[in-house]
C-alpha cells in the first residue's frame, strides 16, 4: 500500500538471541529512519540514514545496530535485548527536495517485537 | 531537545460531534505534519503546513497552523466512524538535522455511532 515493506511483521526472540529487522522502500527515497512505538509513548525516532550515511543516532544502546546497504534497503540488526524493548519498530522514508526541504514521510506497517 | 506536546490523550466523540486536537512545540517550527494511524495500522501522511498562519482543508478536516509557528491544531467537522484512530502531529525544527520529525503523543479518536 505504501511502497514501504517491512519482514518479519511479528517476532518473538529470546534476550540471548540476534534477529534482524529488514524494511525495503520501493519509492526511489533517499532518506530511511526507524522509530520505535510503544504503548502510551510518542513515536521515537532512532537512526535517520541519508543518501546511505547515518546523520542521526538518537542515542540508542549499541544492542540496536542498523545498517543501510543503499538508498532501498534499511536493517536492524538486534542483540542481547531486554523486555523493555518490546514495541512496534516502524521504518519509514522520505525524498529531500533539495535546499534542506523534504517530502512527508512514508511508513511501512512496521515489525511487532516481543522480546522474551 | 525539542518537545512536541500534543491534548487531549484521548477523545470520544458521538458520531456527527466535532474533534479537535491541538500540538504545541517548545521552539520555533519550520514546518509541522499530521499523520493518521488507524489501529493495527501504521501512521498515514495528512498534510503539512510550512507558512504562518497557515489553514488548508481536507474535506472534513481543517489544519491551521500559529502565527508563531509553535502551535497547530487538527479540526474534523461532523466525526464519522471511519476518523477512528490516532491522530499524531509532528514538527520539524529548521535547526536540527535533515528529515528529523519531532511526534508529539497523539490523541486516540474513537467515535461512537
Amino acid at each position: 500500500e505504501t511502497g514501504v515493506t517491512q519482514t518479519p511483521r511479528h517476532l518473538v526472540m529470546g534476550m540471548t538471541n540476534k534477529k534482524s529487522l529488514k524494511c525495503e522502500q520501493h519509492l526511489g527515497h533517499n532518506a530511511m529512519y526507524w522509530y520505535k512505538q510503544s504503548a502510551k509513548k510518542p513515536l521515537e525516532l532512532m537512526f535517520v540514514y541519508n543518501f546511505k550515511e547515518q546523520t542521526e543516532n538518537n542515542s540508542v544502546p549499541s544492542r540496536f545496530s542498523p545498517e543501510c546497504p543503499n538508498s532501498s534497503h534499511l536493517f536492524l540488526h538486534l542483540h542481547t535485548l531486554q523486555p523493555e524493548d518490546s514495541a512496534l519498530y516502524l521504518c519509514a522514508s522520505s525524498q529531500e527536495l533539495g535546499a534542506g526541504g523534504y517530502n512527508e514521510q512514508f511508513f511501512g506497517p512496521g515489525t511487532r517485537l516481543t522480546v522474551l | 531537545g525539542q518537545q512536541v506536546m500534543q491534548i487531549p490523550q484521548y477523545q470520544h466523540v458521538q458520531e456527527g460531534e466535532d474533534f479537535t486536537t491541538y500540538c504545541n512545540s517548545s521552539t520555533t517550527l519550520s514546518n509541522i505534519q499530521w499523520y493518521k494511524q488507524r489501529p493495527g495500522g501504521h501512521p498515514v501522511f495528512l498534510i503539512q503546513l510550512v507558512k504562518s498562519g497557515e489553514v488548508k482543508k481536507q474535506k472534513r478536516l481543517t489544519f491551521q497552523f500559529g502565527e508563531a509557528k509553535k502551535n497547530s491544531s487538527l479540526h474534523i467537522t461532523a466525526t464519522q466512524t471511519t476518523d477512528v484512530g490516532t491522530y499524531f502531529c509532528a514538527g520539524q525544527n529548521g535547526g536540527t538535522s535533515y528529515g528529523k520529525l519531532t511526534f508529539g503523543q497523539g490523541t486516540i479518536l474513537t467515535v461512537h455511532p
